[in-house]
């Protein structure tokens, strides 16, 4: 079966810029969660979305915001740059929660 | 808070010489402990989930364990396949059902 798609696979942007991240899930998985993974801080939680519905949010500024579709593709965007904000952005999607989680391959963003 | 916290943070091993790695973590409620094994300029491939302690499940080479305050994952006679970044992650009862909280993982490098 296909795994969950994320698109672009690389990304560079100049600081103060805006970004929109994409992940497409495995089909019929209706939960998309994001996290942000940097050599520093691991893995973070950013925000989890089900049947369109943000379900949970992690401790990030307003800047990161997404959204979820109704055939479940799920969008992040970055608004305002930062430095800081250049990392790998991971998307997973489940049945319904983080058991069975399958992550995407990730989108690696530097901003410039 | 829940932190999870994984030692060593890297390992270097020879082929056939076995070892484990382990994840300690502190958290309100444990709901499951994960573990995850990721390749360089990958998403995280998931491992196991152990939900209760004393619980222990197997895959080929490696084998989990749990504890009320840790986990291990031991690697029996490891192949140079095996070489991968290793990251463990525990789902609280009260950080939201639909989050995941990773330790910063242990580089393996398992040499022929």
């Amino acid at each position: 079966k296909a795994g969950v798609t994320q698109t672009p696979r690389y990304l560079i942007k100049t600081r103060g810029q805006q970004v929109t991240l994409s992940c497409s899930p495995i089909s019929g998985h209706r939960s998309v969660s994001w996290y942000q993974q940097t050599p520093g801080q691991g893995l973070q939680f950013l925000f989890e979305y089900f049947s369109e519905t943000q379900r949970n949010k992690g401790n990030f500024p307003g800047r990161f915001s997404g959204r979820q579709f109704s055939n479940s593709r799920s969008e992040m965007n970055v608004s305002t740059l930062e430095l800081g904000d250049s990392a790998l952005y991971l998307c997973a999607s489940s049945l319904s929660g983080p058991d069975g989680y399958t992550f995407g391959s990730g989108t690696r963003l530097t901003v410039v | 808070e829940d932190q999870v916290t994984q030692s060593p943070e890297a390992l270097r091993l020879q082929e056939g010489e076995s070892s484990s790695l382990n994840c300690s973590y502190t958290v309100s409620g444990l709901r499951g402990l994960f573990w995850y094994r990721q390749d360089p300029g990958k998403g995280p491939e998931f491992l196991f989930t152990l939900y209760s302690a004393g619980e222990e499940k197997e895959k080929e080479r490696l084998k989990a364990t749990l504890t009320k305050k840790e986990s291990f994952l031991h690697i029996t006679a490891p192949k140079p396949e095996d070489s991968a970044t290793y990251l463990c992650a525990v789902q609280a009862g009260d950080s939201g059902y639909s989050t995941l909280t990773f330790g910063k993982g242990t580089m393996l490098l398992v040499s022929p």
